[in-house]
């Protein structure tokens, strides 16, 4: 069965700073991996995934990733936030379940708080 | 515009009354889901869908059904509400379901009192 553990649940940050907010996952097969953005009042928003390839991968908004196998990470980063950037982040895992399925698992979510 | 929308995306309710949340995707997409958001736990699946006609319970599903008899529909029923689903619910498709990718609805916020 997979997990994601999400490390922090509200990481403060002043604008223009820059920040990570971490992501480990478990899962005894192969697995993709999301993190999706959640504006105040609205529905999820892909930021960015992985499939394949580059560890490192490039998101919307600045944003990158870097999957990390032998630690089963996923970490989100950004060299400078906006406070634009205030929001509820979710990682999520993805793997095929046994009804055939892309079946998404979400961690518990990080708010990041931006202050000017 | 491609998208997923959801309807009512408020709604305060009453203990027992039978209440009906719609979801409507626009892309053609085969496969369909409802999560429910609480804080501290992240969404969780309540029910999906593979295609017409077929669903099945996802990891919460207690206290709700799905129907599915349109591509681009797919309803989540409360037969009788109770408190403990007061919560922040979303509908996501993707185009079949082996995608990775899942697109979601504005979300409708359900308070059971």
């Amino acid at each position: 069965a997979q997990s994601v553990t999400q490390l922090d649940s509200q990481v403060p940050v002043f604008e223009e700073a820059p920040v990570e907010l971490r992501c480990n996952y478990s899962s005894s097969v192969s697995v993709y991996l999301f993190w999706y953005v959640q504006y105040p009042n609205q529905g999820l928003q892909l930021l960015l995934k992985y499939l394949s390839g580059s560890t490192l991968v490039k998101g919307i908004n600045g944003f990158e990733a870097e999957f990390n196998k032998s630690q089963t990470s996923f970490h989100l980063r950004k060299p400078s936030v906006h406070i634009s950037d205030t929001a509820e982040y979710f990682c999520a895992v993805s793997s095929k379940f046994s009804g055939g399925y892309n079946k998404l698992i979400f961690g518990a979510g990080t708010r990041l708080a931006v202050h000017p | 515009e491609a998208q997923v929308t959801q309807n009512p995306r408020y709604l305060i309710t009453v203990t027992g009354k039978k209440l009906t949340v719609t979801c409507s995707q626009n892309m053609n997409h085969e496969y369909m889901s409802w999560y429910r958001q609480d804080p501290g736990l992240g969404l969780r699946q309540i029910y999906y869908s593979m295609n017409v006609e077929v669903t099945d319970k996802g990891d919460v599903p207690e206290g709700y059904k799905v129907s599915r008899k349109e591509k681009r529909n797919f309803p989540l029923i409360l037969e009788s509400p109770s408190p403990n689903q007061t919560s922040l619910y979303f509908c996501a498709s993707s185009l079949v379901p082996s995608s990775y990718e899942q697109y979601f609805g504005p979300g409708t916020r359900l308070t059971v009192t």
